[in-house]
């Protein structure tokens, strides 16, 4: 058990529809990453918070947003959902605000069904 | 762009047959390799951070090395419960790290 939480586990949702996943970080953390796994591109970087400012963007499409809240749980919002977003989305902490370590701690994922 | 190459994408192993998985990496001033190991349906767990070249790391029957342009994951007397998909990665700019595509291991019994 990494002490990451990601809610739900899983998702079936249909095209054109909004989902949220939620992201509790291990205790302590102030950095949570968020990235999207598929079958054909792998585990990509979407975004980094740190201690609730956004700190680095990666491969993050227009119709996603997140956010870190005071508490340090982060969201993930998923609008205007298409089939080719059907993905694990996996949420990361790290205590530092750079990946240097290069040691995440990752959740279980939420898998994304779009139908 | 920075770029992570995997290789085998997928390698079958009888128990204590050992064997060793490929990295291979361009990036412009490395400074970070690692190692995770990923389970079906789990997120990825860290294994090494390896920072220069010739620099090694154990843990149990694995062994990570370093070069200039590649990283090797050595399995020594593998066991079932070595079975994994094994992902590199590397830091690109200042926060985010790059992935490979993974070697899915597989140790038969």
């Amino acid at each position: 058990d990494s002490g990451v939480t990601q809610t739900p586990k899983h998702l079936i949702t249909a095209t054109g529809q909004r989902v949220t996943l939620r992201c509790s970080p291990r205790s302590g953390d102030l950095s949570v990453y968020w990235y999207q796994q598929s079958l054909d591109q792998g585990l990509q970087f979407l975004i980094q918070y740190y201690n609730g400012e956004e700190r680095a963007k990666g491969n993050i499409l227009e119709r996603f947003s997140a956010q870190q809240f005071p508490d340090l749980h982060s969201e993930l919002n998923l609008s205007s959902l298409e089939l080719g977003d059907s993905a694990l989305y996996f949420c990361a902490s790290s205590v530092a605000g750079e990946t240097y370590t290069g040691e995440l701690f990752f959740g279980e994922g939420s898998r994304l069904t779009v139908l | 762009e920075d770029q992570v190459t995997q290789s085998p994408e997928a390698l079958r192993l009888q128990e204590g047959e050992s064997s060793s998985l490929n990295c291979s990496y361009t990036v412009s001033g490395l400074r970070g390799l690692f190692w995770y190991r990923q389970d079906p349906g789990k997120g990825p767990e860290f294994l090494f951070t390896l920072y220069s070249a010739g620099e090694e790391k154990e843990k149990e029957r694995l062994k990570a090395t370093l070069t200039k342009k590649e990283s090797f994951l050595h399995i020594t007397a593998p066991k079932p419960e070595d079975s994994a998909t094994y992902l590199c990665a590397v830091i690109q700019g200042a926060q985010k790290l790059v992935f490979g595509q993974g070697t899915r291991l597989t140790i038969n019994p």
